[in-house]
């Protein structure tokens, strides 16, 4: 079964340009969740998406912004982008939650922005 | 508000031997879930184990097992027989109603030969 893909691996943009991170879920997983993880730093939750809903979302500014696509792929957003946005951008799926209130995320290998 | 406390930033152990990563927790929520994760050099995170509020007893995966203290609000990991490949970073992390994980700050954890 594979497993959570990102693309692409590496981005490099400069400031106030446009960032688009993708994500495929797990099959049969309909949660995705988008989190940025700066160097050194713990992971921050940005966005969480399920059933092509914005269910949650982090404090970030809005020009952090997503979507989810019907066949549960996601991408994030990034506008007018800023130094301090360079980091790992990290995107993890999950099965709906059936009576439970939580399942476990399996998460992908990440996007690396870099802001020049 | 939901808050997750690792005080460690870095641990030494020794191999073969056992080690605990301490974690607490803050939230309103009487449901949660909590969860360690491992993140290697390379990056990608790897889920370890998963204690939900409301079970009886302490999680326990392989060489893993979550020493949780409810009325403490400690979820704290315990990792036995370390392993050279067990060196990286440790992430705990709670979730709650709404699915927004909060993550700690993580503990490098370096094992010796």
């Amino acid at each position: 079964e594979a497993g959570v893909t990102q693309s692409p691996t590496h981005l490099i943009k400069t400031r106030g340009q446009q960032a688009t991170l993708r994500c495929s879920p797990i099959s049969g997983h309909t949660s995705v969740y988008w989190y940025q993880q700066a160097l050194g730093l713990g992971l921050q939750f940005l966005l969480w998406y399920d059933e092509g809903e914005e269910r949650n979302r982090g404090n970030f500014p809005p020009r952090f912004s997503g979507r989810q696509f019907p066949n549960y792929s996601s991408e994030l957003n990034v506008n007018a982008l800023e130094l301090e946005d360079s980091a790992l951008y990290l995107c993890a799926s999950s099965s709906t939650v059936a009576g439970g209130i939580y399942n476990e995320q399996f998460f992908g290998p990440g996007t690396r922005l870099t802001v020049l | 508000a939901q808050k997750i406390t690792q005080t460690q930033p870095g641990m030494f152990v020794q191999e073969k031997e056992a080690v605990t990563l301490d974690c607490t927790y803050d939230t309103s929520d009487p449901s949660y879930g909590l969860f360690w994760y491992k993140q290697p050099s390379s990056g990608e995170m790897i889920f370890l184990i998963y204690q939900g509020s409301y079970d009886q007893q302490n999680a326990t995966e392989g060489r893993y097992s979550l020493n949780f203290q409810k009325a403490r609000k400690s979820a704290n990991l315990v990792i036995s027989a370390s392993q050279l490949g067990d060196s990286a970073m440790y992430f705990c992390a709670i979730g709650t109603g709404g699915f927004k994980t909060i993550f700690g700050a993580g503990t490098r954890l370096f094992v010796k030969a």
